[in-house]
C-alpha cells in the first residue's frame, strides 16, 4: 500500500462544477504539499499546510491531522484548471524528502 | 526574481554516456532538492542539497548517480554511464534556508532526459 494516496485518479468535470481531490496518507508528518503539474510537465507548488485550511482564489486546501487526510476543492472550475495535482507529504525524513501521491489527472471541459 | 532554472530542458544521451543537469535556485535560497519521475510513474524524492553539502541522499540510487550544490555556481545531478532505465524528468526544487520544516518549496520545469 502507497503511504500517500490520492483519489479519484482520474477526473472530468464540467466548466463551472465544484471539485474535490482527496489525498490520505499513512505516516505521521509535519506538512503537506499540493501541487500542481501542467500539461507541458512544469511544477507548481499550490498550498502547503501543516493544519486547518488555507484558500488562495479559486482554490482551497484543507488537512485533518488526526484523519490524516486532506482535500483540495476548486470552485467555478475552468478549462485552464486542466492539470494533474498532486499531493506530498514531508513524513519523518529531511524537508525536501517528500512522499508523493500518483495525482490525480483532473480535465475541464468547456 | 527568476524561478528555478533547470537546463537543459531536454537531453538525449546514448547509452553509456554521462547527463549534466543543472538546477539554479531561486535568488536567496540555498536548499535545493533533486526529484526524478519516471514515466506513468509518481515523483521520487532523490538528494536534498545545501551549499557545499548533501543533506538527505536516501532517495539516491547508490551507483552512477551524483549531486553537488558548490559554493558558486548551480546544482549538478550527474548520472554516469546511462542506461535506458534513467529515462525520466528529473525535476529540481529549491526553498529559504530557514532551517523550519515544510518551507514551501519552488520548483524548477524539468530537464527531460532520453537515453537511446
Amino acid at each position: 500500500k502507497n503511504e500517500v494516496e490520492q483519489s479519484p485518479q482520474n477526473l472530468t468535470a464540467q466548466e463551472g462544477e465544484f471539485i474535490t481531490i482527496n489525498c490520505s496518507y499513512s505516516v505521521g508528518i509535519s506538512a503537506l504539499h499540493w501541487l500542481q503539474q501542467h500539461p507541458g510537465g512544469g511544477i507548481v507548488s499550490l498550498f502547503m499546510l501543516s493544519s486547518g485550511k488555507k484558500k488562495h482564489g479559486r482554490l482551497i486546501a484543507t488537512i485533518n491531522i488526526q484523519e490524516k487526510h486532506s482535500s483540495l476543492h476548486i470552485t467555478a472550475s475552468h478549462p485552464r484548471d486542466s492539470a494533474v495535482y498532486i499531493c506530498a507529504v514531508i513524513g519523518g525524513g529531511s524537508q525536501g524528502n517528500l512522499i508523493f501521491g500518483k495525482g490525480t489527472k483532473l480535465s475541464v471541459k468547456p | 526574481n527568476a524561478g528555478v532554472m533547470q537546463n537543459p530542458r531536454h537531453l538525449v544521451r546514448r547509452r553509456g554516456q554521462e547527463a549534466r543537469l543543472r538546477c539554479s535556485p531561486m535568488k536567496g535560497h540555498s536548499h535545493v532538492y533533486w526529484y526524478r519521475q519516471l514515466p506513468e510513474e509518481g515523483l521520487k524524492f532523490m538528494v536534498y542539497l545545501q551549499k557545499e553539502n548533501i543533506i538527505d541522499e536516501s532517495g539516491m540510487p547508490k551507483e552512477r548517480f551524483s549531486a553537488e550544490f558548490p559554493k558558486e555556481g548551480p546544482s549538478i545531478l550527474r548520472i554516469q554511464q546511462v542506461v535506458r532505465g534513467d529515462s525520466a524528468a528529473y525535476f529540481c526544487a529549491s526553498s529559504p534556508g530557514a532551517g523550519r520544516p515544510g518551507n514551501t518549496i519552488y520548483f524548477g520545469e524539468g530537464s527531460w532526459l532520453t537515453v537511446v
